[in-house]
């Protein structure tokens, strides 16, 4: 059975700095990975995905993430953080043999002004 | 393109009650989630259907909660009785994904119902 783990509950870095979220997974087979950012009292909204090829992806907002097969890890990082960043921040996974996705327990990221 | 619609956004009931959650997705969109989501926690699927018939309903805790997607696009999720550990946000998402394995797409999700039972 996939699982996906979040080590940190929360993060903080100050406005202008590089930031990284960190994400490492487990499944059986090949993996999809995802990352999610919500906003207090909204929905989840996607930010990027790694299906397959180059292992540095990029989505929305600036952010990044590098898929990292002998670390299982998917971390997620941005060049300079924004204020406008905090919020909260889900890494999820599914194994391409299995519709289920899981997600991490979530990592707060506060931006410091 | 309108996104997934949830209504009602907030719900207090007392335990023992009833209380039902309604979901339109994305147009066009074949799979469609309810999940669970816990203060202080990940989201945690209780349902996934493909069109109206259902995927994985594996943590739903079929005793009190049912789910129906009749017609392929809008469902209802239902508690039926309440208990006080059902306080949470129910987020429905919707996705392009079609056929088992083939699961790449991401999930647009909606605003949630937040959930208070007393």
């Amino acid at each position: 059975a996939q699982s996906v783990a979040q080590p940190e509950d929360q993060v903080n870095v100050a406005e202008g700095n590089p930031l990284t979220v960190k994400c490492t997974y487990s499944v059986s087979g090949n993996p999809y990975l995802f990352w999610y950012v919500q906003y207090p009292n909204r929905g989840l909204q996607f930010l990027l995905k790694y299906i397959t090829g180059d292992n540095l992806v990029k989505g929305s907002y600036g952010f990044e993430a590098e898929f990292n097969k002998s670390q299982t890890s998917f971390h997620l990082k941005k060049p300079s953080a924004l204020v406008s960043d905090s919020a909260l921040y889900f890494c999820a996974v599914r194994d391409i043999g299995d519709d289920k996705i899981i997600f991490g327990k979530g990592t707060r990221l506060h931006i410091l002004p | 393109e309108a996104g997934v619609a949830q209504s009602p956004r907030y719900k207090i009931i007392e335990k023992r009650q009833s209380v039902a959650f309604w979901c339109n997705p994305i147009s066009g969109h074949a799979t469609l989630y309810w999940y669970q989501q816990i203060l202080g926690q990940g989201p945690k699927l209780l349902i996934q259907f493909q069109n109206n018939g259902v995927v994985d309903d594996s943590q739903l805790p079929k005793d009190r909660f049912s789910a129906e997607r009749l017609k392929g696009v809008d469902s209802t999720l239902k508690i039926q009785p309440a208990k006080l550990e059902d306080s949470a946000v129910y987020l429905c998402a919707s996705s392009r994904s079609g056929s088992r394995g083939v699961s790449g797409n991401e999930q647009f999700f909606g605003p949630g119902t937040r959930l208070t039972v007393l």
